[in-house]
């Protein structure tokens, strides 16, 4: 089956760049969604579709996808944006929706 | 306003069984395809299931194949989770998730707050 594999942990300065890693074989060839849950809270859909944007997600959040990893980018982070983090693809080989592992981000 | 509300979820003993339900409203329910996905104490996202519009696609997680059941009732506004031969290793948060619409399954734009499943004796 189809794994997603992200660094369990990230530490970032407030204001500073963060980028999130999730790797897959020929990830780039599929659509990679990311999805943010906050303690004790239901996720949330952040970026799908490797770039788009819902309209409640900040342009301080962006993403991209090549070769064998999608990356997340939260550009000017906040406390706020402390969560863990979750990529997202379609397996249409097994017929399976996949999650990566997550990975907590921690602003410093 | 896009709201999802589960249900039925509680304390079941080893190889029990359980039925969840979740409730939508604020959107057209049959034009929309839905997810369970659950997510064990401490641990990260695990999808379980996937229904398409219609009934016309179902598809399950490996760890739960043949031991749960998506269902769906348009008219009702309702999806459905029937659980059987439940194990410790299905505790879990179980949430409903409503795709955003597009071809593929996944990328979930709405989810309920889910509903607690705990096996144990």
């Amino acid at each position: 089956s189809y794994v997603l594999t992200q660094p369990p942990s990230v530490s970032v300065a407030p204001g500073q760049t963060a980028r999130l890693t999730c790797g897959g074989n020929t990830i780039g060839s599929k659509r990679v969604h990311w999805y943010r849950q906050k303690s004790g809270q239901a996720p949330v859909l952040v970026v799908y579709d490797d770039r788009a944007r819902p309209s409640w997600t900040p342009e301080r959040f962006s993403g991209s996808n090549s070769g064998n990893t999608a990356t997340l980018i939260i550009s000017g982070v906040e406390a706020g944006d402390e969560a863990d983090y979750y990529c997202q693809v379609w397996d249409s080989s097994s017929d399976h929706v996949v999650f990566g592992g997550g990975t907590r981000l921690t602003v410093l | 306003e896009v709201q999802l509300v589960e249900s039925g979820g509680g304390l079941v003993q080893p190889g029990g069984s359980l039925r969840l339900s979740c409730v939508g409203s604020g959107f057209t329910f049959n034009a929309y395809q839905l997810n369970w996905v659950r997510q064990a104490p401490g641990k990260g996202l695990e999808w379980i299931s996937y229904i398409g519009r219609r009934d016309e696609t179902i598809f399950y997680a490996d760890s739960v194949k043949g031991r749960f059941t998506i269902s769906r009732d348009d008219a009702k506004k309702s999806l459905y989770l029937q659980m059987n031969g439940l194990s410790g290793e299905d505790t879990a948060v179980y949430y409903c998730a409503r795709d955003r619409g597009s071809d593929d399954p996944g990328s979930s734009n709405y989810w309920g707050q889910g509903t607690l499943v705990t096996v144990s004796s």
